[in-house]
């Protein structure tokens, strides 16, 4: 089993909608997550950690959910340049330090 | 406004051949990494140096060595190319290795898409 795992999608989203999607993560001793963002054929660039108390950065928000082991991003008011692959990251913990394991990603695909 | 730096950015290999992926950065990071991305699977580390002067092992490292050169440069090395290195390489680097209780964000170059044949 994968220790983080995403819907590869793609989402389709119609501009102005609202997408959501999570990412499951294994090891329950894990203690900060993070959503990537990478666009096509680019590098992976932080979109925004993700805290316990959930947060939110525009028009992004992000939720961890503990008991159920994932993290959720929503995008509202969605744009085409929120195209992208959103990967989620979970920081480990089984080693001296916490080496961060990436899931495959979720497509989002803005249309107008 | 460099970042991370890593060339070359396209690559074709024949098995058995070497080569080298170099990767600079510019922000006095301390800690630095190669990953590989493969269709659907998320970033695979490699090799990491959490400071100059070390070097170890991440998930996938059989295959590859690695250099780092000084504090700006981690170096990759493919000493006989298989078709199953062919993927796509990321530096990346961090002031410091993300231990728990520190944000460190990473930040990665642009990639080097690599096809051994």
């Amino acid at each position: 089993r994968k220790e983080v795992e995403q819907d590869p999608g793609p989402f389709n989203v119609p501009e102005g909608a609202t997408v959501a999607f999570n990412c499951t993560y294994s090891n329950s001793a894990s203690q900060s997550f993070f959503w990537y963002r990478q666009d096509c054929r680019k590098e992976p660039k932080l979109l925004m950690s993700v805290y316990s108390s959930g947060n939110e950065d525009g028009r992004f928000t992000a939720q961890l959910n503990r008991a159920s082991q994932y993290i959720s991003l929503l995008i509202r008011d969605s744009k085409l340049s929120d195209s992208a692959t959103y990967l989620c990251v979970v920081k480990g913990t089984r080693d001296s330090w916490g080496k961060l394991q990436f899931g495959a990603g979720t497509q989002v695909v803005v249309t107008p | 406004n460099a970042g991370v730096t890593q060339t070359p950015k396209f690559q074709v290999l024949k098995t058995g051949q070497s080569m080298t992926l170099q990767c600079a950065q510019d922000m006095n990071h301390n800690s630095m990494y190669w990953y590989r991305q493969d269709p659907g699977m998320g970033l695979r580390l490699i090799y990491y140096s959490a400071s100059e002067g070390t070097t170890d092992k991440g998930e996938v490292p059989n295959g590859y060595n690695v250099s780092r050169l000084n504090k700006r440069e981690f170096s990759l090395r493919l000493e006989s190319a298989a078709p199953s290195q062919t993927s796509v390489y990321f530096c990346a680097s961090s002031e410091s290795l993300p231990y728990r209780s520190s944000g460190n964000t990473i930040y990665f170059g642009e990639g080097s898409w690599l096809t051994v044949v």
